[in-house]
């Protein structure tokens, strides 16, 4: 099993372009999560879906869109890229029999100039 | 709104130190808290998961408490080793949540020198 993996590994973006990350996982996970961490901080949820065709803000969703319409993937777009956005970007995703247990990506590092 | 705090930020030990890494949060009514490993330029590695019911879990060097009532962890390494060298997150779940939404603190930068 490849576990969760996330493309691109960095990504320079100028202010005001557009970008999807994206995120697949191969363990048939329904819950799946998007978080991003700033220099020296914790991770903040942006998105969540705990299933295909369903998604649900987190802490700091705006800025961002999701959508669910594979179990597989959950990608998350960023329409007008602002420098508040720079940022490392983790996907996870966890089993409903236990969805404390979330497995990580190796993450996106994203810069906004 | 629950608030997860750790300290220190940044310790530096030598070889072989037993060592305690704090944890502490502002709302009691959780359903668990973990604690993760973060290796520079990688993802988080889920060390230890406490129920909200339970004490203590250990898993290896490793040892992690829970105090409920009194909003606080510790994750306890011991004869730290330079593979030790990370940074140590802590996350708690709330009771109230729907597809376990984690609260994590800000870390602590552990190096362990030769």
């Amino acid at each position: 099993n490849a576990g969760v993996t996330q493309t691109p590994k960095f990504r320079i973006l100028k202010i005001g372009q557009s970008m999807t990350l994206q995120c697949a996982q191969d363990m048939n996970h329904n819950y799946m999560y998007w978080y991003r961490q700033d220099p020296g901080m914790g991770l903040k949820l942006i998105y969540y879906s705990v299933g295909a065709g369903i998604t649900d803000k987190g802490e700091v969703p705006n800025g961002y869109n999701v959508s669910r319409s594979t179990t597989e993937d959950f990608p998350l777009r960023l329409e007008l890229a602002a420098p508040s956005q720079t940022s490392v970007y983790f996907c996870a995703s966890s089993d409903d029999l236990d969805p404390d247990e979330q497995y990580f990506g190796p993450g996106t590092r994203l810069t906004v100039t | 709104k629950q608030e997860v705090t750790q300290i220190p930020a940044a310790l530096s030990v030598p070889e072989g130190e037993n060592l305690v890494l704090n944890c502490s949060f502002t709302d009691s009514a959780i359903y668990n808290l973990q604690w993760f490993r973060q290796d520079p330029g990688k993802g988080l590695t889920s060390l230890l998961l406490i129920q909200s019911s339970q004490r203590e879990q250990t898993s290896g060097r490793l040892n992690a408490s829970l105090d409920k009532s009194s909003g606080r962890s510790t994750l306890y390494i011991a004869a730290s080793q330079p593979g030790d060298s990370a940074t140590y997150l802590c996350a708690v779940t709330p009771l109230e949540t729907s597809g376990s939404r984690l609260t994590f603190g800000e870390g602590t930068q552990l190096t362990v020198n030769p």
